[in-house]
C-alpha cells in the first residue's frame, strides 16, 4: 500500500539554524500539506500546496517558513533561523483529488 | 468558540464496552468530516470519512448532524487495541482551497 514517507524521523538543531524537512507524498497525489503538532497539543495546519504553489497558509506559516517541490517526488519544508518554540512533530500529508488525506510518520524536530 | 471542539477525555472503558465521542464544529460551511486515530507520538491515521447518511466500518459507526453541527463516532465491543486518541477533522473551503482543521482529540483507554 502506497504511503507518505518523511525524513529524517528525528532532527536536533541549535536555535538559529536552518532545517529542511523532507517528504515524499504518495505518487499520484496532487495536494500536499504540512502540519505541526507541539507535544500534547492539537495538529495544526501550516500550509497547503497544489500545482507548484502555495494554496493556503496559516498564521503560523510566517516568513521563517517556506515550502518547495524541487522535483516530481519530494516536498520540503524549510525553517530558517529555528526558535525553541519550533520544537514539535511536523507531519506531511497528501491527497489525491478527493478529500481524504494521508499522513506521513512525521519528523520530530528538537531545537536546543 | 473553537472551530473544532472535542472532549479531551480520557474515556476509560472496560473491554467489550460501547463508547461514543462527539465533535462539534463552528463553521456551517464545513464540507467534509473525518475521524482519525492517533497513537502516542505517531501520525494521525484515517479511520473513516463521515457522510451525511452515516457510515459503518465493522465496530465503528460515524454520524454527521449538520443541523446541530456535530459528528460522532461510536465504537462497539471495545478492544484493548482501540486505546488511542481519536481526532476529528473538518474540511473547510476557504478562498477556493480546502483547509483541514483538527480537534484536540479525545483520549480513549480500554481497560482489561
Amino acid at each position: 500500500e502506497p504511503e507518505v514517507t518523511q525524513t529524517p524521523s528525528h532532527q536536533v538543531t541549535q536555535m538559529g539554524q536552518e532545517v529542511i524537512l523532507r517528504c515524499v507524498p504518495i505518487s499520484n497525489h496532487l495536494y500536499f500539506y504540512w502540519y505541526r503538532q507541539i507535544l500534547g497539543q492539537k495538529v495544526e495546519f501550516l500550509v497547503s500546496f497544489y500545482n507548484n504553489e502555495i494554496s493556503e497558509k496559516s498564521e503560523i506559516f510566517d516568513d521563517q517558513f517556506s515550502v518547495e517541490r524541487p522535483d516530481g517526488s519530494n516536498f520540503t519544508l524549510k525553517i530558517r533561523s529555528t526558535k525553541l518554540e519550533d520544537s514539535a512533530m511536523y507531519f506531511c500529508a497528501s491527497r489525491e483529488g478527493g478529500h481524504e488525506q494521508y499522513f506521513g510518520p512525521g519528523t520530530r524536530l528538537t531545537v536546543t | 468558540r473553537k472551530e473544532v471542539e472535542q472532549d479531551p477525555g480520557p474515556f476509560n472503558v472496560p473491554e467489550g464496552a460501547t463508547v461514543a465521542f462527539n465533535c462539534t464544529y463552528s463553521n456551517s460551511a464545513s464540507q467534509s468530516f473525518f475521524w482519525y486515530r492517533q497513537d502516542c507520538r505517531k501520525e494521525p491515521k484515517l479511520l473513516m470519512s463521515v457522510y451525511s447518511s452515516g457510515n459503518e466500518d465493522g465496530r465503528f459507526t460515524a454520524q454527521l448532524n449538520r443541523a446541530s453541527q456535530y459528528i460522532s463516532l461510536l465504537i462497539r465491543d471495545s478492544k484493548l487495541s482501540d486505546s488511542a486518541t481519536y481526532l476529528c477533522a473538518v474540511n473547510l473551503l476557504t478562498s477556493g482551497t480546502y483547509k483541514y482543521i483538527f480537534g484536540t482529540g479525545t483520549r480513549l483507554k480500554v481497560l482489561a
